[in-house]
């Protein structure tokens, strides 16, 4: 079965430091990945998705991605975040043949001043 | 802009209350989602619907319901509230081609307090 792991629960830089969240899927075909972004009392926010392709993945508000096949991760970087960033972070997996995402159970950012 | 509205934001009911959580989507996307999501345990899949008229259960379907009579609208229902149903809705929808885009669009969620 598909499934989704991200082994931090929190995590917490200074502002301007670099982050890295780690994503790591378990799936026997080639999975469809998206990492999304929930700030505090709303929705989630697409950040970026991967389908196929350049497995470095570009996406809004200056974070990135980078689809490693051989370890089975999809990791979320930034090379500085901003206290605005601050907010709780999923990854997700999906499939051409199915019609669900599955979700992991979200790491959240925390920036020091 | 695309958009994905939930009629309620916060809700309190007691238990044993029926309850309807409304979902309406101006996209004109197939495919319609529920999902709950709570501390710790991310994002679960509750029933989807990938046209009118059609819905699955998706992994947590036990104690709901749901509804979708036309495009649009995507209703969850709880036809008798328990204190455990208390957490965070989601709704979401997506276009049919989800080789090409895949990718939810999230209302803003409603939160279920059942005492």
């Amino acid at each position: 079965a598909q499934s989704v792991t991200q082994p931090d629960i929190h995590i917490t830089v200074s502002e301007g430091a670099s982050l890295e969240l780690r994503c790591n899927y378990s799936y026997g075909a080639t999975p469809y990945l998206f990492w999304y972004v929930q700030s505090p009392g709303q929705g989630l926010q697409l950040l970026l998705k991967y389908f196929s392709g350049d497995t470095l993945v570009q996406g809004i508000k200056g974070f990135e991605a980078e689809f490693k096949r051989s370890q089975s991760s999809f990791n979320l970087r930034k090379p500085s975040v901003h206290w605005s960033d601050a907010a709780e972070y999923f990854c997700a997996v999906g499939t051409y043949s199915s019609y669900k995402l599955i979700f992991g159970s979200g790491t959240r950012l925390l920036v020091r001043p | 802009d695309v958009k994905v509205t939930q009629s309620s934001r916060y809700l309190v009911k007691r238990t044993g209350e029926k309850v309807f959580l409304e979902c309406v989507q101006d996209m004109d996307h197939e495919n319609m989602f529920w999902y709950r999501q709570d501390p710790g345990l991310g994002l679960r899949l509750i029933y989807f619907s990938y046209d009118v008229k059609m819905k699955e259960k998706g992994d947590i379907p036990e104690g709901y319901s749901v509804s979708r009579e036309k495009k649009e609208r995507f209703s969850l229902i709880l036809e008798s509230a328990s204190t455990n149903q208390t957490s965070m809705y989601l709704c979401a929808s997506r276009t049919f081609d989800r080789g090409k885009s895949g990718e939810l669009f999230f209302g803003e969620g409603s939160r279920l307090t059942v005492l």
